[in-house]
């Protein structure tokens, strides 16, 4: 069974980092890009960014460039999403998906939580 | 702002149809690229819907529907009925994006 499982909701203050996980399993880890994607509070689904885990390429979305890193560990099939100062504006629910190349994201993580407050 | 564009909302009595635009552009939906489209309940994870622009996976009811013609594309639900209360969203890549964005999203209320 293919399962895409994220790390655990997330309470930080501003300027502090994190790293927030999503483990895949049940599939060739390598064969699929894992994309990112923020939900802000009440507001709609941002293509934050991607990563190709074979050869840890990524792609950003402009709006995200600079402000988040996108890696992964293949031995470990995880990928990461990483702020190195938090602002009460990332306050949002996080999602990994994966996909193939141009395609469709058959499965989700069931999302992070990350809530920046002072 | 998303470069692709839904109606922020559509309703509709139950039993009746209701569609859902997703308008795009020469680099992403003009370009060829397939529309896939997503349906999220309340506090859950997004759930793929349709796929390849009129694919459904299994599992998914076939109440369900969707096209693409040019630079847009469509979802139909027919029947319409109170578990389809949700929010809808497609998805396409984007040649300018090097990446896949969402629509703006749709929510839809059953009256």
């Amino acid at each position: 069974e293919v399962q895409l499982v994220q790390s655990g909701a997330e309470v930080k203050k501003p300027g502090e980092s994190l790293r927030i996980s999503c483990k895949g399993s049940g599939y060739s880890f390598t064969s699929y890009w894992i994309s990112w994607v923020r939900q802000m509070p009440g507001k709609g689904l941002e293509w934050m960014g991607r990563i190709d885990p074979s050869e840890s390429h990524t792609n950003y979305s402009p709006s995200f460039q600079g402000h988040v890193t996108i890696s992964a560990d293949k031995s470990i099939s995880t990928a990461y999403l990483q702020w190195t100062s938090l602002k009460a504006s990332d306050t949002a629910m996080y999602y990994c998906a994966r996909n193939w190349n141009y395609g469709e994201f058959d499965y989700w993580g069931q999302g992070t939580l990350v809530t920046v407050s002072s | 702002q998303s470069v692709l564009t839904q109606p922020p909302s559509v309703s509709g009595a139950p039993g009746q149809r209701v569609t859902i635009s997703c308008t795009g552009s020469s680099s992403n939906i003009g370009a060829g690229y397939d529309v896939h489209w997503y349906q999220q309940l309340p506090g859950t994870a997004p759930k793929l819907l349709i796929y390849g622009n009129n694919n459904r996976p299994s599992g998914v009811p076939d109440r369900f529907s969707g096209s693409k013609s040019g630079t847009s594309a469509s979802l139909a639900i027919t029947g319409l009925q109170a578990e389809d209360e949700a929010d809808y969203y497609c998805q396409s890549y984007d040649s300018s994006l090097s990446g896949p964005p969402f629509g703006t999203g749709t929510k839809v209320t059953v009256l």
